[in-house]
């Protein structure tokens, strides 16, 4: 059973660009969450989605930050217009339906490592 | 707010040596604690989980005792292998939002033979 997968795992931007990272989680798995890590920072929470929806996005910053789960394809969080405080490491996990709802037993991918120059 | 602080690294072992990798918490209610693991090139990997007081998480050789008196979660391995070369991150879920993980800094080991 593949794991998370996360693509570019590295991705070069100029300031004023867009980027778009991707996720894609564990087979079988249909809850989603997408962390940051700034440099000499632990991971944030930036937001949770379940397939088509996003059920928990308090810790995406309010402008330029989009995040989405289409019912086929992978998980992208988008960043327009990128600044060079976007740098940092966007870590994607992932966690089966369960009765409970979402988890905090998550299976994480080895993250996208941004550099906005 | 929930807050996790572990210890600063690097951290250089000899392997066989001792490790502690020290962690304490700042959380409302009663939050579970983890202990993650980030090989190179890797994501990040649960190594243990505690979800009540005096709960005891154990994996691998590693070893964490959930201790709510002192807000800590220290991680321990009696003897390292040069494997255990990685991050280490310590982190904790609380509330009815228990999907939000918060976690620590990391802490970087490197263990030579």
């Amino acid at each position: 059973n593949a794991g998370v997968m996360q693509n570019p795992r590295h991705l070069v931007r100029r300031r004023g660009q867009e980027a778009r990272l991707r996720c894609s989680p564990m087979k079988g798995h249909s809850h989603v969450y997408w962390y940051r890590q700034l440099p000499e920072e632990g991971l944030k929470f930036m937001v949770y989605l379940q397939k088509e929806n996003i059920i928990d996005e308090s810790g995406m910053p309010k402008e330029r930050f989009s995040a989405e789960f289409p019912k086929e394809g992978p998980s992208i969080l988008r960043i327009q217009q990128v600044v060079r405080g976007d740098s940092a490491a966007y870590f994607c996990a992932s966690s089966p339906p369960s009765l409970a709802g979402a988890t905090d037993t998550q299976y994480f991918g080895p993250g996208t490592r941004l550099t906005v120059l | 707010g929930n807050s996790v602080t572990q210890m600063e690294g690097p951290v250089t072992l000899s392997e066989e040596a001792f490790l502690t990798i020290n962690c304490t918490y700042t959380a409302t209610g009663y939050p579970s604690l983890f202990w993650y693991v980030q090989y190179p090139g890797e994501g990040l990997q649960l190594l243990l989980k505690a979800t009540k007081a005096d709960d005891k998480g154990s994996n691998k050789g590693f070893e964490a005792t959930y201790r709510k008196e002192t807000t800590s979660f220290h991680l321990e391995k009696g003897s390292v292998q040069v494997s255990d070369s990685a991050v280490y991150f310590c982190a904790l879920s609380s509330g009815g939002s228990n999907y939000k993980l918060t976690f620590g800094k990391g802490t970087l080991l490197t263990v030579n033979p």
